[in-house]
């Protein structure tokens, strides 16, 4: 069974730095393209990063390029996401998701994990 | 980027209803498009992609259609449990969903 775990949220402050963690199980994430979106409470999701782990090829939206990084360490089987010199905007609740054939499409998702930044 | 426009924004139906949510993308596309049903708490989940492809598991109530820049998501009879947010996705560069569109019990 396909299962995506994640893990590392919290409050932390503006300027802060936290490291999110997403634990898969039932596939292997070194075959697949992986992904955050995130969405803050009561809004809409928002694309942020991917990550295919067997090329190290990444990609990251505008809002977060520079600030975040995207790694997995494929033995652990594992997806991580370093957030550094985070802001009061990016408070949301973060997802880790699977992509479909090579395609930005998210067929399993874990159940999200709260960052809140505020002072 | 390519922006995504969802319409309506809400929406109330009734059990039974044929309900059906538009998705305009401001650049065309040929058929990159996913749409997925999000409830309250819960991570999204697929049910299409490819504009039609329907997701295994998927109620065939649920229908998807458009190409270029319309797409359209259909439930032709409205159960209880769709009661939701729907979300449509451009995969053709940067993913980017639309904006969602709640559907509520009337």
């Amino acid at each position: 069974e396909v299962q995506l775990v994640e893990s590392g949220g919290g409050l932390v402050q503006p300027g802060g730095s936290l490291r999110l963690s997403c634990a898969a199980s039932g596939f292997t994430i070194n075959y697949y393209w992986m992904h955050w979106v995130r969405q803050v409470p009561g809004k809409g999701l928002v694309w942020v990063s991917r990550i295919k782990s067997d090329g190290g090829a990444t990609d990251y939206a505008d809002s977060v390029k520079g600030r975040f990084t995207i790694s997995g360490d494929n033995p652990k089987n594992t997806l991580y996401l370093q957030m550094n010199s985070l802001r009061v905007e990016d408070t949301a609740v973060y997802y880790c998701a699977r992509g479909v054939g090579g395609y930005s499409v998210y067929d399993y998702w874990g159940q999200g994990t709260l960052v809140t930044v505020s002072s | 980027d390519i922006q995504m426009t969802q319409s309506p924004s809400s929406l109330s139906a009734s059990v039974g209803d044929r309900v059906t949510i538009t998705c305009r993308a401001s650049q065309g596309f040929s058929n990159s498009l996913a749409w997925y049903q999000q409830k309250p708490g819960k991570a999204p989940k697929l049910l299409f992609y490819g504009a039609s492809r329907l997701e295994s598991g998927v109620p065939s109530r649920f229908s998807g259609s458009g190409s270029g820049t319309d797409y359209t998501l259909s439930i032709s009879s409205l159960q209880p449990e769709d009661f939701a947010t729907y979300y449509c996705q451009s995969f053709y560069s940067t993913p980017t969903f639309g904006q969602g569109t709640k559907v509520e019990i009337k």
